[in-house]
C-alpha cells in the first residue's frame, strides 16, 4: 500500500527566511503525481504545487519550489521569503496513475511564520 | 463559482443518531471523495467514487456509507453515530482522477456526544 510520511509535526521560520518541509512516500508504481496542499486557519484546502513523477524538472510556483528525488522517494517543499500568510498546515499527497484514483495524504506539518 | 459545496458546515449529534453529509460539485468532475481530518492524523480517505455509478472503500470506511446520486452529488451517511466519528469531514472532487488537482469543499465539523 502507498504511504506518505511527514516527519515534522511543527516548524517555525522567521519572516523573509527560507524553510523546507519534508515528505517521503512509498510506492511500487513508476508513474504518479505528488502534491503539496496548504490549509490556513480558514480550513480551506489550497493546492500549492504539483509534481509529475516522469518529469525530472522540479516544479516551482513563485516562492514555492520542490526538491523531487524519485530514487529516494522524497518530495520536499521549499518556501522562500516566508510571509506571515504562509502560516498554515501543509499536507503532502500522492496519487498514482494505475487507475486506483486514490489520493493519499500525510499527517501534515504545522508551519508558523514569526514576525 | 461555487466549486465543491458541503452541507451542513456544523452538526452536533448524540450517540446513535444518524445523519447525512451532502456534497455537490459544479465542475463536471468524474471523481469524488470523502475524507476525515483528525489532529495528528492528517486526511484519511473514507470512501471515493471514481466515476458516476461506482463507489469504493478508502482507509477508514467502517461506520459510513456513501451514495453517488449522480455525477454532481456524493453523500456520506452515518447510520449510528459514535463519538469516534467526531471529526472534520471534507468532500473533494477531481476532473482527472489520479492525476489532477483535488478541489475541496470547506469542510463539515461534526461532533458526536
Amino acid at each position: 500500500a502507498q504511504t506518505v510520511t511527514q516527519s515534522q509535526p511543527e516548524m517555525s521560520v522567521q519572516e523573509a527566511e527560507t524553510v523546507t518541509l519534508s515528505c517521503t512516500y512509498d510506492t511500487s508504481e513508476n508513474n504518479y503525481y505528488l502534491f503539496w496542499y496548504k490549509q490556513p486557519p480558514s480550513r480551506q484546502m489550497i493546492l500549492v504545487i504539483r509534481q509529475e513523477a516522469y518529469k525530472q524538472q522540479n516544479a516551482t510556483e513563485n516562492r514555492f519550489s520542490v526538491n523531487f528525488q524519485k530514487a529516494a522517494k522524497s518530495f520536499s517543499l521549499k518556501i522562500s521569503d516566508s510571509q506571515l500568510g504562509d502560516t498554515a498546515m501543509y499536507f503532502c499527497a500522492f496519487t498514482d496513475t494505475s487507475g486506483t484514483y486514490k489520493y493519499i495524504f500525510g499527517t501534515g506539518t504545522r508551519l508558523k511564520v514569526l514576525a | 463559482n461555487a466549486g465543491v459545496t458541503q452541507t451542513p458546515k456544523f452538526q452536533v449529534l448524540k450517540t446513535g443518531q444518524s445523519m447525512t453529509l451532502q456534497c455537490a460539485q459544479d465542475m463536471n468532475h468524474n471523481s469524488m471523495y470523502w475524507y476525515r481530518q483528525d489532529p495528528g492524523m492528517g486526511l484519511r480517505l473514507i470512501y471515493y467514487s471514481a466515476s458516476e455509478g461506482t463507489t469504493d472503500k478508502g482507509e477508514v470506511p467502517n461506520g459510513y456509507n456513501v451514495s453517488r446520486l449522480n455525477k454532481r452529488e456524493f453523500s456520506l451517511r452515518l447510520e449510528s453515530a459514535a463519538p469516534s466519528q467526531t471529526s472534520v469531514y471534507f468532500c473533494a472532487s477531481s476532473g482527472y482522477g489520479g492525476s489532477g488537482e483535488l478541489f475541496f469543499g470547506e469542510g463539515s465539523r461534526l461532533t458526536v456526544l
